[in-house]
């Protein structure tokens, strides 16, 4: 089973700011089969990127997604009240599929 | 609209079983692979299983195999997941998620999400 570890577990930043967060993983993720959720308390999470840089439809060009092998980051240019909320990474490129712990985003 | 509805949640007893359903609208239910994601409290987000579009290929997390089945009915748009032997490990938020890819196969990310049904196991 491949482990994420996602860091760091609260990032605190202010509207306007710029946000990075880091996704480890154990072992190689085949084919960069990784995928970014945002998710809100009482909302059903929602998908920002898959194959570690694509955005999914509705993303906005605001969040991109890179990295490959075992590191991957997905980083925010410039925070807007509503992107503040926990982030998972998730890795699809082995069963069983496994999410990181999640990031805490909270404004500053 | 892609709308999946989950229900069945509840409170149950440690051992015993429990059926959750979830029901998908605004998209071709059998073009797709389902899924079924949990939410303990506070905890975050565990892949339980996963079930292509004709039934032949399933998955299971370690933690719930043996005990949980997945099952679906393209006739009704409907995903189920039975759970026997329910632990107060298992009480959790259980999202329905529809695979992203329009595939035979399960590839293993999830474009679209219900609101989830809350179990709750406890004496």
């Amino acid at each position: 089973e491949i482990v994420l570890k996602q860091s760091p577990g609260t990032l605190s930043l202010s509207p306007g700011e710029r946000g990075t967060l880091s996704c480890r993983a154990s072992q190689i993720v085949s084919s960069s089969y990784l995928a970014w959720y945002k998710h809100k308390p009482g909302q059903a999470p929602r998908l920002l990127i898959y194959g570690a840089s694509r955005r999914a439809t509705g993303t906005p060009d605001r969040f991109s997604g890179s990295g490959s092998g075992t590191d991957f980051s997905l980083t925010i240019s410039r925070l807007e009240p509503e992107d503040f909320a926990v982030y998972y990474c998730q890795q699809y490129g082995s069963s069983p599929y496994t999410f990181g712990q999640g990031t805490k985003l909270e404004i500053k | 609209e892609v709308q999946l509805v989950e229900s069945g949640g509840g409170l149950v007893q440690p051992g015993r079983s429990l059926t959750l359903s979830c029901a998908a609208s605004g998209f071709t239910f059998d073009d797709y692979a389902m899924h079924w994601v949990r939410q303990a409290p506070g905890k975050g987000l565990e892949w339980v299983s996963a079930i292509n579009w004709n039934s032949r290929i399933i998955g299971y997390a370690d933690s719930v195999k043996g005990r949980f089945t997945i099952s679906r009915d393209n006739a009704k748009n409907s995903l189920f997941l039975q759970m026997n032997s329910l632990t107060p490990e298992d009480t959790a938020l259980y999202y329905c998620a529809k695979e992203s890819t329009l595939t035979m196969i399960v590839v293993g990310y999830f474009d679209y999400w219900g609101q989830g049904t809350l179990v709750t196991v406890s004496s």
